[in-house]
């Protein structure tokens, strides 16, 4: 598609749940990135994804958040057992490749909240 | 473990004023180094980015340098208009290309 796109955009869910977060990332891009960015703050790193294995997954915060990009393309983000402070906008983004002299293309996010 | 500051958290300015916003990294050997624009509830959008070689990129009214030696960076906004208000977001990657973000300027532009 013509940019990166997340669904849904947003989605409160009560402590304890299951939830899945979706990201479809530019055609063409191998590399793709998930953040997340609480409130007031900077995003923060959480797993990338080059091609369809997780290269980098050293920023889940524990073993409660998964995700998959099973062929490819469109990765989810899958977080068991949801907590309060897992309330924050979750932010997918696209490159060419893991290559950084590539720039990023960010899609508009998932806004999670916990009750 | 590169860390990245933005100095001024906050900015509140008159529209009309040229304004510049600034962005500090401890790692001098950058592969580049990115400006986002964050608006409220919305993603980041791409503005400049400025590879390790370059000193400067313009966009229209935006202009951002890059001292790699100083670790510095500075993204200065011309003529400034109610329509930049927004945060604004740098940015840089390390070698697998994994962003580290600083916190980010809030600016607020005032007609």
């Amino acid at each position: 598609g013509a940019g990166v796109s997340q669904t849904p955009s947003n989605k409160v869910t009560e402590k304890g749940k299951y939830v899945e977060l979706r990201c479809d990332p530019i055609s063409g891009h191998t590399a793709l990135y998930w953040y997340r960015q609480s409130l007031g703050q900077g995003p923060e790193f959480l797993i990338y994804f080059q091609g369809t294995g997780a290269a980098d997954d050293s920023g889940l915060p524990n073993d409660r958040f998964f995700a998959v990009r099973p062929e490819g393309s469109v990765s989810t983000l899958k977080i068991q057992r949801t907590e309060r402070g897992d309330s924050a906008v979750y932010l997918c983004a696209s490159s060419l490749n893991r290559n950084p002299t590539y720039g990023y293309t960010f899609g508009s996010g998932t806004r999670l909240t916990v009750v | 473990k590169q860390e990245v500051t933005q100095i001024p958290a906050a900015l509140s300015v008159p529209e009309g004023e040229n304004l510049v916003l600034n962005c500090s990294f401890t790692d001098s050997a950058i592969y580049n180094l990115q400006w986002f624009r964050q608006d409220p509830g919305k993603g980041l959008t791409s503005l400049l980015l400025i590879q390790s070689s370059q000193r400067e990129q313009t966009s229209g009214r935006l202009n951002a340098s890059l001292d790699k030696s100083s670790g510095r960076s500075t993204l200065y906004i011309a003529a400034s208009q109610p329509g930049d208000s927004a945060t604004y977001l740098c940015a840089v990657p390390n070698a697998g290309n994994m962003l580290t973000f600083g916190g980010g300027t809030r600016l607020m532009v005032k007609p």
